[in-house]
């Protein structure tokens, strides 16, 4: 069972655009919920984090929009520069007891940003 | 150097083959982590350590899987008779009480077995 849904699979913007990636969660034990960043090679950087008292963060150029009833979160990646290209990873992790330190993460999304 | 350090970062092993993966977490860091990652995939967590104790092992995918943290500072992850199955990106991360919620990876090691 996938407990966290991660859409789109790849995504192509134009330079200055804005970039959006989706994430859904089943487990109403999440609390924190952040996004990677991966380079080709390298390994997951912390790019923004979130916690659910709050419906959004905002962070320089990125943004995440979390809605707690329908258990979605969002990055939005605005202005979007060649690079900013990536693989992108949301991930959620529990409050309490074995799971407030296992991140659960989605499949990625590659995303080019083309000159 | 500051970050989470691993090696080595390439190893090509064949089946059969037992092998070795080592992480140097970043000094002080209490909480240790293991995930792999495998080709066009999320990462998925495998074992977690909280100083020498192994808190976590849920995740190792079989009895060929073993992680050890002896003197709460170095990790081992060791993977005997390795299948093709297990060629994957082997990451380790670390965090401390100081660091909040920031889990820092390491580059990983790229593990091929043919």
């Amino acid at each position: 069972q996938q407990q966290v849904k991660q859409s789109p699979q790849s995504l192509i913007v134009q330079k200055g655009g804005i970039s959006i990636i989706n994430c859904a969660y089943e487990n109403t034990a999440f609390d924190y919920f952040p996004w990677y960043q991966q380079f080709p090679g390298k390994g997951p950087a912390l790019l923004i984090a979130i916690r659910p008292d709050v419906s959004e963060k905002k962070e320089g150029r990125f943004t995440i929009s979390f809605n707690k009833s329908a258990k979605q979160f969002s990055l939005h990646i605005m202005d979007s520069q060649p690079g900013d290209s990536a693989t992108y990873f949301c991930a959620a992790r529990g409050k309490s007891g074995g799971s407030n330190y296992k991140l659960t993460f989605g499949k990625g999304t590659l995303l080019t940003v083309n000159p | 150097g500051a970050g989470v350090s691993q090696s080595p970062r390439y190893k090509v092993a064949k089946r059969g083959q037992d092998v070795a993966l080592r992480c140097d977490p970043i000094s002080g860091h209490v909480s240790l982590f293991w995930y792999q990652q495998a080709l066009g995939q999320g990462p998925e967590f495998l074992t977690y350590f909280q100083n020498e104790a192994q808190l976590d092992k849920s995740g190792l995918p079989s009895d060929r899987f073993f992680a050890e943290r002896p003197e709460g500072s170095v990790s081992t992850l060791k993977i005997q008779r390795t299948q093709q199955e297990d060629s994957a990106v082997y990451l380790c991360a670390s965090s401390s009480q100081f660091s909040g919620n920031t889990i820092y990876f390491g580059e990983g090691s790229w593990l091929t077995v043919v």
